[in-house]
């Protein structure tokens, strides 16, 4: 079974520096790669997503993930954090049609 | 366009008594569907998922099960918590049954056993 590792678990930054949290997974095949985010009382929703195509994927919020098959990884990265990024974040790979999560960085970004 | 619902919000049970959730899905036939367990630190726990009403698959052996008695329907169930049931449930939906599907997620409810 595929499994996810997502480093650290608690990050805390200032507004405007940069943010890059690692994800890297443990599966060979050909997979689907998310990140997820969970801002304070509200839904898990879907941050970007690679099926297939450019290994550097935009998403909403003016993020980025880069996919790098050799290092089996799939690295969050955002230039300039803002306050209402804080928020927990997850990554996740999808393969024979499960989901499989790593266990979140959760993202402190101090005013 | 889609939504999915779960209630209640917040649920608060007493060790031995039964337990069901409930999580709906509008706006879409035949989803997948997805019961996940969150807890800190942790991450999400696949608990159990269904492609077609009746159909279920269990991921961990627990003291839950699950059923789907309508397409958009799906329910969380117990006939005795225990202590460590507690935790965020979250349900979750997707459109087709293949590699190349997105789960979208409900806004999850939070169980407390005392």
């Amino acid at each position: 079974a595929q499994s996810v590792s997502q480093h650290n678990h608690h990050v805390i930054l200032s507004e405007a520096a940069s943010l890059e949290l690692g994800c890297n997974y443990s599966y060979g095949g050909t997979v689907n790669l998310f990140w997820y985010v969970q801002y304070p009382g509200q839904h898990l929703q879907l941050l970007l997503k690679y099926f297939s195509g450019d290994p550097l994927v935009k998403g909403i919020k003016g993020f980025e993930a880069e996919f790098i098959k050799s290092k089996f990884s799939f690295n969050l990265r955002k230039p300039s954090v803002q306050w209402s990024d804080t928020a927990e974040y997850f990554c996740a790979v999808n393969a024979y049609n499960r989901l499989a999560f790593g266990k979140g960085n959760q993202v402190v970004v101090i005013p | 366009s889609q939504t999915i619902h779960q209630w209640p919000a917040t649920l608060v049970q007493p060790v031995g008594s039964p337990l069901s959730l409930e999580c709906t899905v509008e706006g879409t036939s035949n989803p997948n569907l997805y019961w996940y367990r969150q807890a800190a630190g942790r991450g999400l726990q696949l608990l159990f998922y269904s492609v077609g009403i009746g159909q279920i698959s269990s991921e961990v052996p627990q003291n839950l099960s699950a059923s789907r008695p309508q397409d958009r329907q799906f329910i969380l169930s117990s006939k005795k918590l225990l202590l460590s049931d507690s935790g965020f449930y979250l349900c979750a939906w997707s459109k087709l049954a293949v590699r190349q599907e997105t789960q979208y997620f409900g806004p999850g409810t939070r169980l407390l056993v005392l």
